[in-house]
C-alpha cells in the first residue's frame, strides 16, 4: 500500500506570494492533518480534515488554509508569504480519526523556502 | 495534553539497547503514551504507543512505569539507521470527536555510533 505523498517536495517563493501545498493520504484513509515544523519552534499542528471538513485548528493565522476533497486528498493554502513561513510543512493520514489506537502516517514533507 | 520531558541528547552504540526516557508527571488517567522518531529529512515515524502496561513491537519496547509518570523506550539492538530525533507524546485515547492532534515537544535527539 502507497504511503502518503506530498507533493511538491521542494518550493521556492518570494515574500507576498502565495502558496498551494497537496496531500495525498494512505488509501482508505479519511483523516488529514497538516504540521509545520521549524528548527526553532519544533512541530506545530496546523489543522485537521475529516470527510471534507475542518475538525480541529492549531495557532495559527488565517493566512493558513486548507480543503479536503471527496477523494480525501487534502490541500492546503498560505497567502502572503512571510520569511518566517519558510518551513517542512508535513501531512499525515490516519484511518479513522475518532479511533484512539489509530496512529498517524506522515508523509515525506513540502520544503518551503521564502526568499 | 499532559507536558512531556525529554533529554536533548543520547548517545549509543551499535547492537546495544538504546533506552530513551520520558517524563510525564502531569498525564491523566485517559491519556496515552506515543512515541515517534524522525529520521533527517524525513516525516515522523509512528513506533509504539501504550496506555498502563508495557508493550512490544517489531520496532521496540515501551516500559511505561506503574504511576505513569515516566516511560522508556527501549530499542533493544540499536543500528546505525537508528539515529533520529524520538518523541515522547502523550494524548488522550478517545479524541472525542475533536483533538486528535499529536504535540510534539523537541525530542531526543539519539546517536547511534558504530
Amino acid at each position: 500500500k502507497a504511503g502518503v505523498t506530498q507533493t511538491p517536495r521542494y518550493l521556492i517563493k518570494t515574500r507576498g506570494q502565495q502558496v498551494t501545498l497537496s496531500c495525498s493520504p494512505i488509501s482508505g484513509h479519511r483523516s488529514v492533518s497538516w504540521y509545520q515544523q521549524t528548527p526553532g519552534q519544533g512541530l506545530q499542528f496546523l489543522f485537521e480534515y475529516f470527510s471534507e471538513t475542518q475538525r480541529n485548528k492549531g495557532n495559527f493565522p488565517g493566512r493558513f488554509s486548507g480543503r479536503q476533497f471527496s477523494n480525501s486528498r487534502s490541500e492546503m493554502n498560505v497567502s502572503t508569504l512571510e520569511l518566517g513561513d519558510s518551513a517542512l510543512y508535513l501531512c499525515a493520514s490516519s484511518l479513522i480519526p475518532r479511533d484512539s489506537y489509530n496512529e498517524q502516517f506522515f508523509g515525506p514533507g513540502t520544503r518551503l523556502t521564502v526568499l | 495534553d499532559a507536558k512531556t520531558t525529554q533529554p536533548t541528547s543520547m548517545d549509543c552504540a551499535e547492537g546495544r539497547a538504546a533506552n530513551l526516557p520520558c517524563n510525564h508527571s502531569t498525564i491523566s488517567g485517559n491519556e496515552y503514551v506515543y512515541w515517534y522518531r524522525q529520521i533527517h529529512s524525513q516525516g515522523p515515524q509512528y513506533i509504539i504507543h501504550g496506555l498502563k502496561n508495557n508493550e512490544t513491537n517489531e520496532m521496540a519496547s515501551l516500559i511505561i512505569t506503574e504511576d505513569r509518570k515516566s516511560s522508556t523506550l527501549i530499542l533493544p539492538h540499536a543500528t546505525l539507521r537508528d539515529t533520529a530525533v524520538y518523541y515522547c507524546i502523550v494524548r488522550v485515547g478517545k479524541s472525542g470527536g475533536s483533538n486528535y492532534k499529536l504535540t510534539f515537544g523537541k525530542g531526543t535527539l539519539l546517536t547511534v555510533n558504530p
